[in-house]
């Protein structure tokens, strides 16, 4: 079965320092990741994903995600973080094939970035 | 392009009634799926559409069901509603298969 883990219920940095927000998944066959950002009283927005490829992807908003097929992980990265990066961040696995797909989410990560 | 629309944005029903919620895809996706949000349970995947047809449910009781139409356009319905109904919704649409997901703002329900 597919699970997908966020480890922080929340992440704190100061303005201007690189943060992380961290991913593992569990995944039959190729995963398809991705990172989606929820601000208040919004629905999901779209950040990133990992099909195929580089490891290494970029997003919106500067933000970045590494994809570890050893380690099973898809963390969330920027190398300075804004005040306006405050938010809820989820990832998610995309698994099934053609004729059925279903995304698990994680159970998000708070992100407060402090000024 | 217009994204995702969802309506109505807010519901209060009560307890045993049905709601319908409905959703409209950005304009060419094909493939509409369904969310509950609750701060307890977080994101959970309701089903998806592609092409009229549910190609994939998650584990919600029978009371939770939808369809898609021609145009794309999706509905879902809850029957003898219950209070831990009580979510945000989010309808969420994308071209196909393994791609990213656009979401809508959601539909806050409330059951009393």
């Amino acid at each position: 079965a597919q699970s997908v883990a966020q480890p922080e219920d929340q992440v704190n940095v100061a303005e201007g320092n690189p943060l992380t927000v961290k991913c593992t998944y569990s995944v039959s066959g190729n995963p398809y990741l991705f990172w989606y950002v929820q601000y208040p009283n919004r629905g999901l927005q779209f950040l990133l994903k990992y099909i195929t490829g580089d490891n290494l992807v970029k997003g919106s908003y500067g933000f970045e995600a590494e994809f570890n097929k050893s380690q099973t992980s898809f963390h969330l990265k920027k190398p300075s973080a804004l005040v306006s990066d405050s938010a809820l961040y989820f990832c998610a696995v995309r698994a099934g094939r053609t004729g059925g797909f279903k995304t698990i989410f994680g159970a998000g990560t708070r992100l407060f970035v402090k000024a | 392009k217009a994204g995702v629309t969802q309506t109505p944005r807010y519901l209060i029903k009560t307890r045993g009634q049905q709601v319908t919620l409905s959703c409209s895809p950005i304009s060419g996706h094909r493939s509409v799926s369904w969310y509950q949000q609750t701060p307890g349970q977080g994101l959970q995947f309701l089903f998806e559409y592609f092409s009229e047809t549910q190609r994939n449910k998650g584990n919600f009781p029978g009371r939770f069901s939808g369809r898609q139409f021609s145009n794309s356009r999706s509905e879902m319905n809850v029957s003898t509603l219950e209070l831990g109904d009580s979510a945000l919704y989010l309808c969420a649409s994308s071209t196909q298969g393994a791609q990213e997901q656009y979401f809508g703002p959601g539909t806050r329900l409330t059951v009393t």
